[in-house]
């Protein structure tokens, strides 16, 4: 079954660096999302993406935070100036269109841990 | 997106029934019924969604009530694997992302 992969598993970053998290989502799916888990927390929508630009967004998701689909496969998210408050699960999903679950349901990748210190 | 209500936590018995209830009085009628589940340290996982008719797949069942007003999630047999936290989600037909609430922990005693 076609899954939405997530690298790296798990990273480790000092307070003030920059973090690319990477997601590879489903070949054929055109709508791709961020959400983020906090420890203990609920998940939270951090943006949307869809032909190439920035669908919706969050209040989260502020000028620290960007996305970008850099070539056909990857779709990313950038966190400049990480704060650890930003230590959390950061989930990558992504959904097709038309009928059926196709177009219903968003698929979520296994997550990237960032831990920022 | 309308707002759902589920119990914090439930438990059930292995290789038991569960039904997992979920109160959404103010779906409107474009609001599809979702339900998403959690693993320990996974991401979320479809599990199944339906609009106004009872739905069945491998994994679960989903009742409706008449009135769309409440929602229950179906596991016919409960398996230690089937301990996570269940999310009821609405999101509209021509709606994008969804809002996760803070679910149901299912606790599966063997």
């Amino acid at each position: 079954e076609p899954e939405v992969t997530q690298t790296p598993s798990h990273q480790v970053t000092q307070m003030g660096q920059e973090v690319i998290l990477r997601c590879v989502p489903i070949s054929n799916h055109l709508y791709f999302y961020w959400y983020r888990q906090i420890l203990g927390q609920k998940v939270e929508f951090l943006v949307s993406f869809y032909n190439n630009e920035i669908s919706e967004k969050s209040e989260i998701f502020d000028d620290q935070f960007s996305v970008e689909r850099p070539d056909g496969s990857n779709f990313t998210l950038k966190i400049r100036s990480t704060k650890l408050e930003d230590s959390a699960m950061y989930f990558c999903a992504s959904r097709g269109i038309g009928p059926g679950n196709s177009g219903n349901t968003i698929y979520f990748g296994e997550g990237s841990w960032l831990t920022v210190v | 997106d309308a707002k759902t209500t589920q119990p914090n936590s439930m438990e059930s018995n292995e290789e038991e029934p569960v039904h997992l209830p979920c109160n959404h009085s103010t779906i409107s009628g474009t609001d599809y019924i979702h339900w998403y589940r959690q693993l320990p340290s996974q991401g979320p996982e479809y599990v199944i969604h339906g609009l106004t008719s009872n739905v069945n797949n491998r994994m679960a069942s989903l009742a409706i009530a008449e009135d769309r007003k409440s929602s229950t999630l179906i596991l016919h047999r409960a398996t230690l694997r089937d301990a996570a936290v269940y999310y009821c989600i609405l999101r509209a037909n021509t709606g994008n992302q969804f809002y996760f609430g803070t679910g149901t922990s299912l606790t599966v005693i063997p």
